[in-house]
């Protein structure tokens, strides 16, 4: 069955700290699509990146960075020199087919951040 | 362009009531979903729909009817309201997938409380 776990439940550190968020997934498609999403306190659901199965290439955003890995079904976000803005519930999620040319979408149970001044 | 938005934000219910939430899309997107949120559980899917006047079974559809009369919009309907559906309700749209491209977009949530 599909899944995405993401093993921590919390993470705190402290202002300007690298941090690393893990998540690992399992899925029988062929092609898929990986998510980070980011839920401010606010609530909102808040897009980082997409990733299609197909390319492996590791990518960076600003002070984001994401790295993706076949072989170990993982696809791991960093955060460089964290700020207190980025203190959130960080969700990674993937794709699973529901027919033709549509998917819903598998969440982790997500990994929530602390970032203390 | 306000992108996908929820009605209401917030709203308590007692046991056995009914409510509707309302989604709607001004991105002219295909496909709508309902999703919940719960502690420690992350999005669930509940219904989704493929086009205007289809509908369809997500992961967690008991207790949920849904209705696609319009393409921008879908209606997510409690006709019985239980305690267990307490919950955050997020609603998202997106195009037609594509090799090269797929993205969910979300509303900000309906939080529904039912004592």
């Amino acid at each position: 069955a599909q899944k995405v776990t993401q093993a921590q439940t919390e993470i705190s550190v402290v202002e300007k700290e690298d941090v690393t968020l893990d998540c690992v997934y399992e899925t029988r498609d062929t092609t898929y699509y990986l998510f980070w999403y980011k839920q401010p306190p606010s609530g909102e659901l808040v897009f980082l990146i997409r990733r299609n199965s197909f390319d492996e290439q590791n990518e960076i955003s600003g002070r984001y960075s994401w790295n993706f890995q076949k072989s170990t079904s993982s696809f791991n976000f960093t955060i460089t020199a964290s700020q207190v803005v980025d203190s959130a519930v960080y969700f990674c999620a993937l794709s699973e087919s529901l027919s033709y040319n549509t998917d819903k979408l598998i969440f982790g149970t997500g990994t929530r951040l602390q970032v203390f001044p | 362009n306000a992108g996908v938005t929820q009605t209401p934000k917030f709203r308590v219910l007692k046991t056995g009531q009914s409510m509707t939430l309302l989604c709607a899309q001004d991105m002219n997107h295909e496909y709508m979903y309902w999703y919940r949120q719960d502690p420690g559980m992350g999005l669930r899917l509940i219904h989704y729909s493929v086009g205007e006047g289809t509908t369809a079974k997500g992961e967690v559809p008991d207790g949920y009817n849904v209705s696609r009369l319009k393409k921008q919009n879908f209606l997510l309907g409690l006709e019985s309201a239980a305690p267990s559906q307490t919950s955050v309700y997020f609603c998202a749209s997106s195009f037609v997938r594509t090799r090269n491209s797929y993205e969910q977009y979300f509303g900000p949530g309906t939080r529904l409380t039912v004592t």
